[in-house]
């Protein structure tokens, strides 16, 4: 079964502008991961933010966890048109063998100039 | 290093055909996995592998078969394929034992059955 749940389903907003994402899940997890994909290709790993983290950066994406909530929150600043994408957090909650991921619907972000 | 190669990137099959999407990586990773995409469902998984001749199910594993006979090769068949089964698949494989699970995909394979 899916556990995470981005919000929202989609998302417009015009370069330079910040954009959030947000992801609930369900279960207790170890990690949380955002991956992104573009248009007809396959996923690419973003960031990754273990159980014991709060917060986490990488260039220009800011992700933050919050395990009581059982949610998850990505921040893209200053974004370009480059960054139009879906993207989609990933826990690894409800795994029996502890490797399967488990992907929410994904956020569909448009960036227009 | 080309990473996660998955073949054909197209196919186009007939209701109760059989055939074989292929996945092989060169990373040396022991996760392999497979998904399927649809609309408005995100990503599914299939089958998965933790290591060579160690294979097991998935969210959706009904109609679908996999092995794992080298590290390098997860292939995934479908024996009698139904119109259930058009999709986008993604082969993904991760090195395991790291903690984390972060996967590299293929470029995706859109399989449609008429």
């Amino acid at each position: 079964s899916q556990q995470g749940e981005e919000d929202p389903q989609a998302l417009s907003i015009q370069e330079g502008e910040n954009a959030t994402m947000n992801c609930s899940y369900k279960t207790s997890i170890n990690n949380l991961q955002w991956y992104r994909q573009n248009s007809g290709r396959g996923l690419v790993h973003l960031i990754l933010i273990r159980s014991n983290e709060r917060e986490k950066h990488s260039g220009r994406l800011r992700v933050t966890l919050d395990t009581s909530k059982k949610s998850s929150s990505l921040l893209i600043t200053a974004s370009r048109a480059a960054d139009t994408a879906s993207y989609f957090c990933a826990t690894d909650g409800n795994s029996n063998s502890g490797y399967a991921l488990n992907f929410g619907k994904g956020t569909s972000l448009l960036v227009t100039p | 290093n080309a990473g996660v190669t998955q073949t054909p990137k197209f196919q186009v099959l007939k209701t109760g055909q059989s055939m074989t999407l292929q996945c092989a990586q060169d990373m040396n990773h022991e996760y392999m996995s497979w998904y399927r995409q649809d609309p408005g469902m995100g990503l599914r998984l299939i089958h998965y592998s933790v290591g060579a001749g160690i294979t097991d199910q998935g969210e959706v594993p009904n109609g679908y078969n996999v092995s794992r006979s080298t590290t390098e090769d997860f292939p995934l068949r479908l024996l009698s394929a139904a119109p259930s089964q058009t999709s986008v698949y993604f082969c993904a494989s991760s090195l395991a034992g790291t903690g984390a699970n972060v996967l590299t995909f293929g470029a995706g394979s859109r399989l449609t059955v008429l």
